[in-house]
């Protein structure tokens, strides 16, 4: 069966540290594809990486970087240097190979509060 | 700028009403999808299309429906609205092909059913 796990329901930060929003998923196929989307207070769903399961290379997007590792499980978000605009809801999501493209399992979501 | 827009932001219906929602993108996108996001749950797929007249059950489909008559509107419908189907409706589209592209989501629809 495949899951998604964001252990963390809400994070509170203050502007301009670092944060790691975590994310660690279930599946049995080994050609999968993983998922970050952030929901702003306005409520639309906003793509952010998405990265298959034979690239464990990180990936690093302005102040965004994302840390991929297959022996865990696990496909960790870091925001650094965070501001205020990054308050969010944040979403891992999982897809098999060969699924469709109903298959999307998301996690819960972590809420990411950044005060300044 | 591509653009998937749902036809309310808020909806109240009382219990037992008939309820359209209703999704439309310019995007030319293939698929299209209807999900649920509750507190606690995340989001949680009713229904998805992935051509005009096609539809398949997501996770919940229970009390809902949906209609795919042309590419760019996919219509979700509460035949009976129940309390429990209080929540926040967003509707995506994607475009086929391989592999597993983005969804583009619309800004949802927040139905609350007394």
């Amino acid at each position: 069966a495949q899951k998604v796990t964001q252990a963390q329901t809400e994070i509170s930060v203050v502007e301009k540290e670092d944060v790691t929003l975590d994310c660690v998923y279930e599946t049995r196929d080994t050609t999968y594809y993983l998922f970050w989307y952030k929901q702003p207070p306005s409520g639309e769903l906003v793509f952010l990486i998405r990265r298959n399961s034979f690239d464990e290379q990180n990936e690093i997007s302005g102040r965004y970087s994302w840390n991929f590792q297959k022996s865990t499980s696990s496909f960790n978000f870091t925001i650094t240097a965070s501001q205020v605009v990054d308050s969010a809801v944040y979403f891992c999501a999982l897809v098999n190979y060969g699924g469709s493209q109903g298959n999307l399992i998301f996690g819960k979501g972590t809420k990411l509060s950044v005060k300044p | 700028d591509v653009k998937v827009t749902q036809s309310s932001r808020y909806l109240v219906k009382r219990t037992g009403e008939k309820v359209f929602l209703e999704c439309v993108q310019d995007m030319d996108h293939e698929n299209m999808f209807w999900y649920r996001q509750d507190p606690g749950l995340g989001l949680r797929l009713i229904y998805f299309s992935y051509d005009v007249k096609m539809k398949e059950k997501g996770d919940i489909p229970e009390g809902y429906s949906v209609s795919r008559e042309k590419k760019e509107r996919f219509s979700l419908i509460l035949e009976s609205a129940s309390t429990n189907q209080t929540s926040m409706y967003l509707c995506a589209s994607s475009p086929q092909g391989a592999p597993y592209n983005e969804q583009f989501f619309g800004p949802g629809t927040r139905l609350t059913v007394l």
